[in-house]
């Protein structure tokens, strides 16, 4: 059973489009993080996400806590090549908060 | 600030051997530290916490005999994968967390080959 279900987990999109990826969950979260990871490297934080509701935008990408910290979604808009690679959503499970638990992961192509 | 050494950051072993990785927080205290699995093209899988002068916690179905946690100080966690088998062949990435703080540090992970 996964606790932290993301979808897609696999976008292949044309330059210029726009896309959201989700990651939705029975458990309650105190946070939530997004990470963008390269092949053979360790994932890098983008984003992280503590109150219900909140929503965090960094250039082209919008993010956004449920209001019941149970689930988040991720907005790329205008997708570039660059964006081209894996993101990943994890959440930190409110009655354990030590733990970090990762979603499956969306890899992202962008084609030019 | 936040920077997570992880090394060696390849290693290619024969079977039956152990195989040593490190994981350091450079500027910053962790008391936890989180070793994770992937493979390829899939997201991380939680293995272990590691917590600073106790024993590991290992998640279901994850061999604590196999895959030896050691937190031995506030910046050092280390994985012995022993007795190393083909099938232990993954990529590896620890992750510490500074006490009082959300946010967790990555390492750049161990690609380990078992021959």
């Amino acid at each position: 059973t996964q606790l932290l279900e993301q979808s897609p987990q696999f976008l292949s999109i044309q330059e210029g489009e726009n896309l959201t990826v989700y990651c939705n969950s029975s458990s309650v979260f105190s946070s939530l993080q997004w990470y963008r990871q390269e092949p053979g490297e360790g994932p890098v934080l983008l984003v992280t996400v503590v109150t219900g509701g909140e929503v965090k935008k960094l250039k082209r990408l919008t993010f956004q806590f449920g209001d019941a910290r149970k689930d988040s979604s991720l907005h790329i808009t205008a997708a570039q090549p660059g964006d081209t690679g894996l993101y990943l959503c994890a959440g930190a499970l409110i009655i354990d908060t030590g733990k970090l638990i990762f979603g499956q992961g969306t890899t992202l192509q962008v084609k030019p | 600030g936040a920077v997570v050494s992880q090394h060696p950051s390849r290693v290619i072993c024969k079977s039956g051997t152990s195989v040593k990785i490190e994981c350091r927080s450079l500027d910053f205290q962790a008391t936890t530290m989180f070793w994770y699995r992937q493979f390829p093209k899939k997201s991380l899988m939680l293995m272990a916490t590691s917590n600073e002068g106790s024993k590991a916690t290992y998640e279901q179905g994850v061999e604590k005999d196999k895959f030896l946690i050691n937190h031995a100080s506030l910046t050092l966690s280390t994985l012995t994968v022993t007795s190393a088998h083909p099938e232990d062949s993954s990529f590896y990435i620890c992750s510490a967390r500074k006490k009082t703080a959300y946010g967790y540090t990555f390492g750049s992970g161990t690609r380990l080959t078992v021959v």
